[in-house]
């Protein structure tokens, strides 16, 4: 079955920086496109980035644009997101989860992983 | 972007009720491009409703989608004890946006 683990989260300071994982297994990675999606805590859903299947196009949504960078290893199947110049609103809980289909646009997620929690504070 | 405005905020209701959950979009969402979630207590949302009306992979025949344009509903028939949770409602087709979810609660 799909499966979605996350890894990396953690505390950061202000200002600095952190590189979350997701190791997919259960299909085959490098036919899905894939996206970030946070959820601070007690809040809603908020998306952060997506990648093409090929990792040849990314998105991200226009409050994180330049500071979060979506990549993807798919020799390994894994997904990254790196995160600079972290903020107190960051603090979230990061989900990756899988698009439906190999298209980055136009399709929902159908898998989610756990999520990891990234916490950002002096 | 697309602001979604999701409907109530708290509903309170009884199992074996049936949920009528709205979501309306500030600007027109093609059929095609919107989606519901469920998300309970301390789980990772799961994927109900995609192209407004089809059911997810094991999604059961009681959550059923509906909606065009503007409006979109989720609508949860006999209320089962594991149904309640928070529902929301996205649209992918301008980007990705969120509704701010509707929590449904055991009256």
């Amino acid at each position: 079955q799909v499966q979605l683990v996350e890894s990396g989260g953690g505390v950061a300071q202000p200002g600095g920086s952190l590189r979350l994982s997701c190791e997919a297994s259960g299909f085959t990675f490098n036919t899905y496109a894939m996206h970030w999606v946070r959820q601070a805590p007690g809040k809603g859903l908020e998306w952060v980035a997506v990648i093409s299947y090929d990792g040849t196009k990314k998105f991200y949504a226009d409050s994180l644009k330049g500071r979060f960078t979506i990549s993807r290893d798919n020799s390994k199947n894994t997904l990254f997101l790196q995160m600079t110049n972290l903020r107190a609103d960051d603090t979230a809980l990061y989900y990756c989860a899988r698009a439906g289909t190999w298209a980055e646009a136009g399709v929902a997620l159908d898998h989610w992983g756990q999520g990891n929690l990234v916490t950002v504070s002096s | 972007e697309i602001v979604l405005t999701q409907s109530p905020g708290t509903l309170s209701l009884s199992p074996g009720e049936i949920a009528t959950l709205s979501c309306r979009a500030n600007q027109s969402v093609r059929s095609d491009y919107f989606a519901w979630y469920q998300q309970r207590r301390g789980q990772s949302p799961r994927l109900l409703i995609y192209s407004s009306s089809n059911r997810a992979t094991g999604i059961p025949d009681r959550f059923s989608g509906s909606g065009s344009g503007t409006d979109f509903t989720l609508t949860i028939s006999r209320l089962e004890p594991e149904d309640f949770a928070v529902y929301y409602c996205q649209q992918y087709d301008s980007s990705i946006t969120f509704g701010q979810g509707t929590r449904l609660d055991i009256k």
